[in-house]
């Protein structure tokens, strides 16, 4: 199973809301990882997770908050978004954060109105 | 800071040619270097991953090249079809050990039927 599964699909929410997107892979590996991407532009890392610590924050504003509850689940925490944050967020999974292969979930689009 | 640049942006060709995709980097210093397929609102699908010390991988029709040295890959897709059709992104893996993955801005395929 090489699989990547990503909840919900779409979401549109308020700038008052909260939400979470979820991540979930069962590959056994101990890296994952957040992605934003806008339309026609490549994704651009967001948050590393590596054996449930985060690693990597790429300065990432505080209205996004990344939690890595076990192995298998990466959510990401969304609070008092603005527009400009509607984009599709993808989340990847690695064996580690060496390098190798990263598997790609199908994303979540994401409107903030 | 690592850069990468993909050429061309968009390219449209009939069915059955085939056809090459590059990607340039700024920094040698790469662990390895990965391609992946997009398509439209959906997320990526690794096709190749070349490890530094390799100069090609191929899977399929798909062949991929890499002069690290001059900062250079290419993919090589053969015997083009329509369900080919995607944006074709290139990634570098750089960067101390916390590997991070910089992207393309991706080239636009659009096969003919």
């Amino acid at each position: 199973d090489t699989e990547v599964t990503q909840t919900p699909k779409h979401l549109v929410m308020g700038m008052t809301n909260k939400k979470s997107l979820k991540c979930e892979q069962h590959m056994g590996h101990r890296a994952m990882y957040w992605y934003k991407q806008k339309a026609k532009k490549p994704p651009e890392l967001m948050f590393v997770y590596s054996y449930e610590k985060l690693s990597i924050n790429e300065s990432v504003p505080s209205r996004f908050s990344p939690e890595c509850p076990n192995s298998s689940l990466l959510n990401l925490h969304l609070h008092a978004l603005q527009p400009e944050d509607s984009a599709l967020y993808l989340c990847a999974s690695s064996p580690s954060q060496g390098g190798e292969t990263q598997y790609f979930g199908p994303g979540t689009r994401l409107l903030v109105l | 800071k690592q850069e990468v640049t993909q050429i061309p942006a968009a390219l449209s060709v009939p069915e059955g040619e085939n056809l090459v995709l590059n990607c340039s980097f700024t920094d040698s210093a790469i662990y390895n270097l990965q391609w992946f397929r997009q398509d439209p609102g959906k997320g990526l699908t690794s096709l190749l991953l070349i490890q530094s010390s390799q100069r090609e991988q191929t899977s399929g029709r798909l062949n991929a090249s890499l002069d690290k040295s001059s900062g250079r890959s290419t993919l090589y897709i053969a015997a083009s079809q329509p369900g080919d059709s995607a944006t074709y992104l290139c990634a570098v893996y750089s960067g101390g050990s916390n590997y991070k993955l910089t992207f393309g801005k991706g080239t636009l395929l659009t096969v003919n039927p």
